[in-house]
């Protein structure tokens, strides 16, 4: 049992490049959410998907996509990287019938030049 | 609106020396209130939640936490703090209604960074 598991860990990208994050879970949650953590900030939510075949717009969602691939895999894509973006992603996981405990991945940390 | 406040945004202790972080929340309704660490490098893990019932709740790793209604808050609390405790520190309040999809997050408070000193 896995957990919340995020590739990559590190990525270096120049502005204007693309990327998607990938995010997968095994405990089978219905929710799945997408974080960035920057110095002073806390943790804000970028997208998020209340259950499979949903997406919705968080607190800081532009410049970003998501897909929920299916039940396990919630992934999020920078379809043009801008420097602003350099940041810390955290993917999330919750069973919302479990009083909305989340689970985290280990990260990802992003460095767009 | 529904939000968490951390007043202290670095706390400095001796090893060995008691340890509160002060967590305040703003929730229109009972709320459930959990508080994360997250170690340098690493994902953000859950050392104790609060959902109804006692009011003193334990966790990992030596920690409790107190949610008193009156004051809002949901302070975070060790005896003797050891030296791998060093970390940040979130507290969180929730759920949190999104929009109409029938989800739930949870609000994030800044962080507190805790430093311990020989």
């Amino acid at each position: 049992n896995a957990g919340v598991t995020q590739t990559p860990k590190f990525q270096v990208l120049k502005t204007g490049q693309s990327m998607t994050l990938q995010c997968a879970q095994d405990m089978n949650h219905n929710s799945m959410y997408w974080y960035r953590q920057d110095p002073g900030m806390g943790l804000r939510l970028i997208y998020y998907s209340a259950s499979e075949g949903t997406t919705d717009k968080g607190e800081v969602p532009n410049g970003y996509n998501v897909s929920r691939l299916n039940k396990r895999e919630f992934s999020l894509r920078l379809e043009s990287a801008a420097p602003s973006q350099t940041s810390v992603y955290f993917c999330a996981s919750s069973d919302s019938l479990d009083y909305n405990e989340q689970f985290f991945g280990p990260g990802t940390r992003l460095t767009v030049l | 609106a529904q939000s968490v406040t951390q007043p202290d945004i670095h706390i400095t202790v001796s090893e060995g020396a008691s340890l509160e972080l002060r967590c305040n929340y703003s929730y229109g309704a009972t709320p459930y209130l959990f508080w994360y660490v997250q170690s340098p490098g690493q994902g953000l893990q859950l050392l104790l939640k609060y959902f109804s019932g006692d009011t003193l709740v334990q966790g990992i790793k030596g920690f409790e936490a107190e949610f008193k209604r009156s004051q809002s808050s949901f302070n975070l609390r060790k005896p003797s703090v050891h030296w791998s405790d060093a970390a940040e520190y979130f507290c969180a309040v929730g759920p949190i209604p999104l929009n109409s999809n029938s989800g739930y997050a949870l609000n994030f408070g800044k962080g507190t960074s805790l430093l311990v000193t020989p």
